[in-house]
């Protein structure tokens, strides 16, 4: 069946601006889950949704970024005010539910900050 | 805090050979432990994990094995392929909680 997608696979943007990033879980998957990966590291957690709702925001780095998740199925993760620090690769995982752990992960978005 | 790292940052074996790739995790109450290959310009690829009740689990050609004691996971590739080659990164899942705490990564390099 379908994997998880995301959208756009390649964004580039201008100091300041906003941007917004779309997650498409795979259908089902009750979790999901968002990472940041700047080159050549791990990958860094930043928001966890079960259902629509965010019981962990523990990894937002600041108040600029935000995420939202309707009908239990897509996801948006905004960055607002963007600095060349956001530069990365944002990528996003689905799970079945809560107590499946495999996080199963889409391509990515690469982000560019001019 | 709590970590999760690799041993080694870069791996280099002769196709056909055996491939150990080693990790290092710092909180025992992690549960369960998970590892991902990821290719260049792609998404983490999940490849087999593995329970803390446990020692040991066989994939297609994988194995991880889990050493509580000294707080150690490895992921063992037999007859290593070119396309093997990627960045693995262990990654583990804390007390039953819900996000990842991944390692840095070893890059594997299959030479032909």
């Amino acid at each position: 069946g379908a994997g998880v997608s995301q959208s756009p696979s390649n964004k580039v943007t201008e100091k300041g601006k906003d941007v917004e990033l779309r997650c498409d879980p795979i259908s089902g998957h009750t979790a999901l889950y968002w990472y940041r990966q700047s080159l050549g590291q791990g990958l860094e957690f930043l928001i966890y949704f079960q259902g629509n709702s965010a019981p962990d925001k523990s990894g937002l780095p600041s108040d600029r970024f935000s995420a939202e998740r309707t009908g239990g199925s897509v996801s948006t993760l905004t960055i607002q005010r963007t600095q060349q620090e956001d530069s990365a690769v944002y990528l996003c995982a689905s799970s079945l539910d809560r107590g499946a752990d495999t996080q199963y992960f889409g391509p990515g978005t690469r982000l560019t900050v001019l | 805090g709590e970590s999760v790292g690799l041993h080694l940052p870069t791996l280099s074996v002769q196709e056909g050979d055996n491939s150990i790739i080693n990790c290092a995790y710092s909180n025992s109450a992690s549960d369960y432990f998970i590892w991902y290959k990821q290719e260049s310009g792609k998404g983490p690829q999940f490849i087999i994990d593995i329970r803390s009740n446990m020692d040991k689990r066989q994939g297609q050609r994988v194995t991880v094995l889990l050493n509580k004691t000294v707080k150690h996971l490895s992921l063992q590739i037999a007859a290593t392929q070119p396309g093997d080659s990627a960045v693995y990164f262990c990654a583990e899942n804390s007390g039953g909680g819900n996000k990842l705490t991944f390692g840095t990564g070893t890059q594997l390099k299959v030479e032909l």
